[in-house]
């Protein structure tokens, strides 16, 4: 089970970039690499997956450096809507024989008028 | 959307009493989750399932018990409720081959009195 570790908090203004960054040292071949986010008094939703290099949809971009080591969550012009908790995970998607999705405890991001 | 409920969304009730938290998805998801959160704190996967007829204790021990008779259904149950079981539970589904893109319901709040 790869450990990762991410800051446990951030803040942000209006209309500012945030990149959040998650370190995964011992991710295993195998792995992909999920970022979840929760509002408060909510359930998490999935943002973004990738294994390497970037990903990209209509909410954020994932940044993964060729040894995988860490990653980062990219917002663009985050708003106050974006301020919430962000979870990283790494495991293999494919797993059926034992459940190793550990959410951690997250990036709690401050965005900020 | 994802299409996922909980009910109740709220329940205050008194110690020693047996309830029920109901859980339902429509996607035909075969994996059912049930995770454990209290306010500001990580989540904690506490039960989950690969399909009809299995069901697994996850990483925080807990003293429900969960049942799955039907794909779509995935109740939880608290046989004698205590102060201690005062939290917010939630509910997540996923395809088999996606543990890591998993849907959350909107949880239920249960506070025991």
């Amino acid at each position: 089970l790869a450990k990762t570790t991410q800051p446990i908090s951030m803040d942000s203004y209006e209309g500012q970039e945030v990149n959040i960054t998650c370190s995964h040292n011992n991710i295993a071949t195998n792995d992909y690499i999920t970022w979840y986010q929760q509002f408060p008094s909510q359930g998490p939703r999935f943002i973004i997956q990738g294994y390497k290099t970037k990903v990209t949809n209509e909410v954020a971009s994932l940044f993964i450096p060729a040894d995988r080591k860490s990653s980062t969550l990219s917002l663009p012009r985050v708003s106050l809507s974006d301020t919430a908790v962000y979870y990283c995970l790494v495991g293999a998607p494919r797993d059926n024989y034992g459940q190793n999705f550990v959410f951690g405890p997250g990036t709690r991001l401050s965005v900020l008028p | 959307e994802a299409d996922i409920y909980q009910t109740p969304r709220y329940l205050v009730i008194g110690t020693g009493k047996k309830i029920t938290l109901e859980c339902s998805q429509t996607m035909g998801h075969d994996k059912m989750y049930w995770y454990q959160q209290d306010p500001g704190m990580e989540l904690h996967l506490i039960h989950y399932s690969y399909g009809v007829n299995s069901t697994e204790k996850g990483d925080l021990s807990s003293e429900s018990t969960v049942s799955r008779i039907r794909t779509e259904h995935f109740p939880l149950t608290l046989e004698s409720a205590r102060p201690s079981h005062t939290s917010q539970y939630l509910c997540a589904s996923s395809l088999k081959g996606s543990s890591y893109e998993q849907y959350f319901g909107p949880g239920t709040r249960l506070t025991v009195t």
